[in-house]
């Protein structure tokens, strides 16, 4: 089935850094990829996404690319805030049998 | 915030106990989910019900029982549980399990 590796599984960056997190996914027949927030004792909430007719999708500071060739997509934030500082999933959808399937997770800490 | 709601919100319950979680959703969305998020761990899938037929239980002890009597309510029966099964129990929402699911705030269990 459909498998999605997340990393890394940590990241500490300083305030005003970029922050990049990289997913893989291996069936090439997915084709939505959005990536979740989740602060500390809140629920995980859509921040971006992806389907696979686009390369790269851009709001404000956070942006996603997408390489289906290589089979692995990214988020980048630019300038990172404190209020940066969470837990973020990707996942990825697999058109077969749809099921929507999660990362492990990245814990985003940025330090002021 | 108030378009998938769990209560309770925090849950304390000793290994003899049977308590119950409920979510409903206001979306209007056909599929509804279980997941079960331990300390500083990915979301687990536990079940996946779709037109309220479940279409996937990934592998949970019996201990949990599911329960979807319609597409805006479900439920977790919880019974003879082990401390192990202390975590955040989130429920989530989404038109197609193929694509963006809505989470609910989660029932921070703790079994004693």
């Amino acid at each position: 089935g459909e498998n999605v590796e997340q990393h890394p599984s940590t990241l500490s960056v300083q305030e005003g850094d970029s922050a990049v997190i990289k997913c893989t996914y291996s069936d090439s027949a997915s084709n939505y990829f959005p990536w979740y927030k989740q602060e500390l004792g809140k629920r995980p909430q859509l921040i971006i996404d992806i389907r696979s007719n686009v390369g790269e999708k851009k709001d404000q500071r956070i942006a996603v690319t997408l390489n289906k060739t290589a089979k692995h997509f990214s988020l980048h934030i630019t300038e990172t805030q404190p209020e940066d500082s969470a837990v973020y999933f990707c996942a990825a959808s697999i058109e077969q049998g749809g099921k929507l399937i999660f990362g492990q997770g990245t814990e985003l800490s940025v330090k002021p | 915030e108030t378009g998938v709601t769990q209560t309770p919100r925090h849950l304390v319950m000793g290994m003899t106990n049977k308590k119950s979680l409920k979510c409903e959703q206001h979306l209007g969305h056909n599929a509804m989910y279980w997941y079960k998020q331990s300390a500083k761990k990915p979301l687990e899938l536990m079940f996946v019900y779709n037109f309220k037929e479940q279409t996937e239980n990934n592998s949970v002890p019996s201990r949990f029982s599911p329960e979807c009597p319609n597409s805006s309510h479900l439920f977790l029966h919880l019974h003879t549980l082990q401390p192990e099964d202390s975590a955040l129990y989130l429920c989530a929402s989404s038109q197609d399990v193929r694509y963006e699911q809505y989470f609910g705030p989660g029932t921070r269990l703790t079994v004693t």
